[in-house]
C-alpha cells in the first residue's frame, strides 16, 4: 500500500524568507512518481512539482525544488523567497502502479 | 491550452436525490481521475478512468460511478445522496500513459456539492 505523511499542520513564514514543507512515505512499487500540490482557497489543485523515483536530480521548477531523499522517502518541497500569493494549502502527493495518494496537507501562510 | 473544466461549480441537492458531474479533460489527456475532498478525510480516490474503462477504483459505495467517453470526457454520479456526500468533488486528467509513476495530474476547480 502507499501512503503519505505529512505531519506539519501549518507553518507561517515571512515574506521572501525560505520555507520547507515536509514530506515522507512508504510504498513497495519499485517505480514512482512524487509531486507536490498548491490549493488556495479556491479550491483548485495547482501542480507544482514533480520528481520520478530514479531521477539523480532533485527536480526544482523556478521558486519550488523537491529535496528527494530516497533512502530517508522524504520529499520535502522547499520554496525559495515566500511570496504573500503562496499562502495556501499544499499537498504531497505519490502515484506508483495505481492511483495517486495524497497527504492529508499542510496550511503555509506567508506574513508581510 | 484549456485546462480542465468541471461543471457546475456549485450544486446543492437534497437527500436522496442523485447527481452528475461532468469533467473534461486537457486535450489529448486519456486518463481522468475523480476524488472526494473533505475536511475530515482529507483528498480520496474516487476512481479513474483511461480510454473508456475503469482501471482503478477507491473504497466508496456503489452509490458512486462513473464513466467516460469516446472523447475523454468524463462523468461522475452519485445516487440516492447522504448528508455525508457534501464535499469538493475534483477531477483530475493525465496523459495516462503506461509509466503511471511520472503522469502528472492537471486538476480542475472542482464542484462543491452541498447536500442538505
Amino acid at each position: 500500500a502507499q501512503k503519505i505523511t505529512q505531519t506539519q499542520p501549518g507553518m507561517f513564514v515571512q515574506e521572501k524568507e525560505a520555507v520547507t514543507l515536509d514530506c515522507t512515505y512508504d510504498t513497495s512499487d519499485p517505480s514512482y512518481g512524487l509531486f507536490w500540490y498548491k490549493q488556495p482557497s479556491s479550491g483548485e489543485m495547482i501542480f507544482l512539482i514533480y520528481q520520478g523515483s530514479y531521477d539523480q536530480q532533485n527536480a526544482t521548477e523556478g521558486r519550488y525544488s523537491l529535496n528527494f531523499q530516497k533512502a530517508r522517502k522524504s520529499a520535502n518541497l522547499v520554496i525559495s523567497a515566500s511570496q504573500l500569493g503562496d499562502s495556501a494549502m499544499y499537498f504531497c502527493a505519490m502515484r506508483g502502479r495505481s492511483k495517486l495518494v495524497f497527504g492529508k496537507g499542510m496550511k503555509l501562510t506567508v506574513n508581510p | 491550452k484549456a485546462g480542465v473544466t468541471q461543471t457546475p461549480r456549485y450544486l446543492i441537492k437534497t437527500r436522496g436525490q442523485q447527481v452528475t458531474l461532468s469533467c473534461s479533460p486537457i486535450s489529448g489527456h486519456r486518463s481522468v481521475s475523480w476524488y472526494q475532498q473533505t475536511p475530515g478525510q482529507g483528498l480520496q480516490f474516487l476512481f479513474e478512468y483511461f480510454s473508456e474503462t475503469q482501471r482503478n477504483k477507491g473504497n466508496f459505495p456503489g452509490r458512486f460511478s462513473g464513466r467516460q467517453f469516446s472523447n475523454s470526457r468524463s462523468e461522475m454520479n452519485v445516487s440516492t445522496l447522504e448528508l455525508g456526500d457534501s464535499a469538493l468533488y475534483l477531477c483530475a486528467s493525465s496523459l495516462g500513459g503506461q509509466n503511471l509513476g511520472g503522469a502528472e495530474a492537471f486538476f480542475g476547480q472542482g464542484t462543491r456539492l452541498t447536500v442538505v
